[in-house]
């Protein structure tokens, strides 16, 4: 069982939808949470870095973390075109551990 | 704002070849890594240092080694090139090796190995 598991997709949504990407993860160490987005031919670009659970907002991005049954959550409101790309979930512990990423989930948002 | 600089972007070696692959950060970080990436393998690590004077090997290292030349420079470097290895190797940095500080990634070499 990988530690971080993240559906592959891929997900195409119409533009102005709601989108909701989830990862779970094994290991109860993880303390930090972040999710990357990677347009393609590009790297990975820090999106949202929450620690412990709870929410965090920033714009049209919501990171949800719920430690009690390790999910994390991405949400994107009024999605655009522009929100096409690879969506990354990673964790980590809060020692000198590796950040560990799922395989990513591919977004499609179409006019 | 470079932030963090690979080269070089795209490679095509033969089988047996050697190559160094630069990475470059101006962000006063502390901790660099290599990962590569493959189709449905998500981002692996390769090789990381995490400060100046130390590496050590991630979960897939074999076939690598890597040179933290200063604060700025952490290269990674193929001795004998194998199909294998073909990948998108990414660079990335942090300000510290624990997860308190999140890693921030360069644009990627992009290797094929015939």
């Amino acid at each position: 069982q990988k530690e971080v598991e993240q559906d592959p997709g891929p997900l195409s949504v119409p533009e102005g939808a709601i989108v909701s990407l989830n990862c779970t993860y094994s290991n109860s160490a993880f303390q930090y949470f972040m999710w990357y987005r990677q347009y393609s031919r590009k790297g990975p670009e820090l999106l949202m870095y929450t620690y412990s659970s709870g929410n965090k907002e920033d714009g049209r991005f919501t990171a949800q973390v719920d430690k009690s049954s390790k999910y994390i959550s991405l949400f994107i409101r009024d999605s655009q075109p522009s929100d096409s790309a690879t969506y990354l979930c990673a964790s980590i512990s809060g020692g000198y551990n590796k950040l560990i990423f799922g395989a990513g989930t591919r977004l499609a948002v179409h006019p | 704002n470079a932030g963090v600089t690979q080269t070089p972007k795209f490679q095509v070696l033969k089988t047996g070849q050697s190559m160094t692959l630069q990475c470059a950060q101006d962000m006063n970080h502390n901790s660099m890594y290599w990962y590569r990436q493959d189709p449905g393998m998500g981002l692996r690590l390769i090789y990381y240092s995490a400060s100046e004077g130390t590496t050590d090997k991630g979960e897939v290292p074999n076939g690598y080694n890597v040179s933290r030349l200063n604060k700025r420079e952490f290269s990674l470097r193929l001795e004998s090139a194998a199909p294998s290895q073909t990948s998108v190797y990414f660079c990335a940095s942090s300000g510290s090796p624990r997860g308190d500080q999140p890693q921030h990634f360069g644009d990627g070499t992009r290797l094929s190995i015939l």
